[in-house]
């Protein structure tokens, strides 16, 4: 079964600056999505960005961009001038394309990173 | 465009009843995935319909169910419900393109389930 881990719970920093999330997964399929979502206190899970295992070129949405280091199963997010409006729960999650057979188990989701955004 | 509507927002049920969540996708897609978010476990998958057949389903009892109707509207239910069944239900639904590409999921609200 695949895995996905947030090693840090909780992030802070300043407003404009930048901020890098964590994020490592564990699989044995060589195609596969990994998404970052975002979810505010609102609790609405908002898709930050998406990228597809089989393409190198890291994503890209504005000011959120992320590392994908596929031998490493690294998924990083990377947020640039942070906002007051960044601030929310971040989950980083998983899922198979299916095509290698295995079924696809809807997302997996890590732990979450709490970042806070500092006035 | 509409988004992904869930209801009811909030429900209170007492234990050993049982409980029907709904959730409207976004029009033009056609799958339907649920999943449960509580403080201690996290966000976990619960099942996953396309056009009206569970595709999927994540390790939780068979007291959860679920349908897909033909509009692609999406019901789950819960029977005998216990204290720990109380959660946030997250319902999204996504595009899915040629060769089973999916597009991202794009969630619902949630239902804040409290079971007493």
């Amino acid at each position: 079964a695949q895995t996905v881990t947030q090693s840090q719970p909780e992030m802070s920093v300043q407003e404009a600056e930048t901020v890098t999330l964590s994020c490592t997964y564990d699989t044995s399929e060589s195609d596969y999505y990994l998404f970052w979502y975002k979810q505010p206190p609102s609790r609405q899970m908002i898709l930050v960005i998406r990228q597809e295992a089989y393409k190198q070129q890291n994503a890209t949405e504005n000011r959120f961009s992320v590392n994908f280091q596929k031998a490493a199963k690294s998924f990083s997010l990377k947020i640039s001038d942070s906002q007051l409006g960044d601030a929310a729960m971040y989950f980083c999650a998983y899922r198979s394309t299916g095509l290698s057979g295995g079924g696809a188990d809807g997302l997996t989701f890590g732990k979450g990173t709490h970042l806070i955004i500092q006035p | 465009k509409a988004g992904v509507t869930q209801t009811p927002r909030y429900l209170i049920k007492t234990r050993g009843q049982q409980v029907t969540l709904s959730c409207s996708p976004i029009s033009g897609h056609r799958s339907v995935s649920w999943y449960q978010q509580t403080p201690g476990q996290g966000l976990q998958f619960l099942f996953e319909y396309f056009s009206e057949t569970q595709r999927n389903k994540g390790n939780f009892p068979g007291r959860f169910s679920g349908r897909q109707f033909s509009n692609s509207r999406s019901e789950m239910n819960v029977s005998t419900l216990e204290l720990g069944d109380s959660a946030l239900y997250l319902c999204a639904s996504s595009l899915v393109g040629a060769r089973g590409r999916n597009y991202g999921y794009t969630f619902g609200s949630g239902t804040r389930l409290t079971v007493v």
